[in-house]
């Protein structure tokens, strides 16, 4: 069966901190991987997603990831945070030919102002 | 346009009642999902609904969950005889099926179930 791992359960930096969030799923196969975010009494929003072509994907605000297909990994990363990035980020990957998702359990990051 | 949207927004029940939980999709999103996410856990693919096609079913933990939906429209999720494990926010996400979106999942605000 899929699953996802995100190795981090709460990270704190300061504003201006360089950001990197693991993630690494299990499938041998082709998949579909997303990274979305939930801001505090936000509901979960799509922050980028990759399903094929540039390994490197660019999403909203500044944030971008890169799929390594050999080390399974999906990892999120944004050059310089904001205070306002605080919230909980998530990683998904396409579950089946339905298109349900399975989710990782979540980096909750916190940043400092 | 509005998103989708899902009531109630809170709900607490005592051990062993049913509950009723509602999902209204972005209109003309023919694919919907239900999630639940249990306290620090990722969330849990629990059903999933395209058209007038049999929903699959293979997320839901228990014969005490059921769930149903008109066409593409409506959806409620039935928890049956709750249990304080159904303790969980909820989620429901609405997709495309035609268009430029049809891979992203557009997901509601939750419904937060405290069984007692």
């Amino acid at each position: 069966a899929q699953s996802v791992s995100q190795h981090n359960h709460h990270v704190i930096l300061s504003e201006a901190a360089s950001l990197e969030l693991g993630c690494n799923y299990s499938y041998g196969g082709t998949v579909n991987l997303f990274w979305y975010v939930q801001y505090p009494g936000q509901h979960l929003q799509l922050l980028l997603k990759y399903f094929s072509g540039d390994p490197l994907v660019k999403g909203i605000k500044g944030f971008e990831a890169e799929f390594i297909k050999s080390k399974f990994s999906f990892n999120l990363r944004k050059p310089s945070v904001q205070w306002s990035d605080t919230a909980e980020y998530f990683c998904a990957v396409n579950g089946g030919s339905q298109g349900n998702l399975i989710f990782g359990k979540g980096t909750k990051l916190s940043v400092k102002p | 346009g509005a998103g989708v949207s899902q009531s109630p927004s809170n709900k607490v029940t005592e051990k062993g009642k049913d509950v009723e939980l509602r999902c209204d999709p972005i209109s003309g999103h023919t694919a919907l999902y239900w999630y639940r996410q249990r306290l620090g856990q990722g969330l849990e693919f629990l059903i999933y609904f395209q058209g007038n096609s049999a929903p699959d079913k293979s997320g839901l933990p228990s014969d005490r969950f059921s769930a149903e939906r008109t066409g593409e429209s409506v959806s409620t999720l039935t928890i049956q005889r709750t249990q304080q494990e159904d303790s969980a926010v909820y989620l429901c996400a609405s997709r495309p099926t035609s268009g430029p979106s049809t891979d992203t999942q557009y997901f509601g605000p939750g419904t937060r179930l405290t069984v007692l």
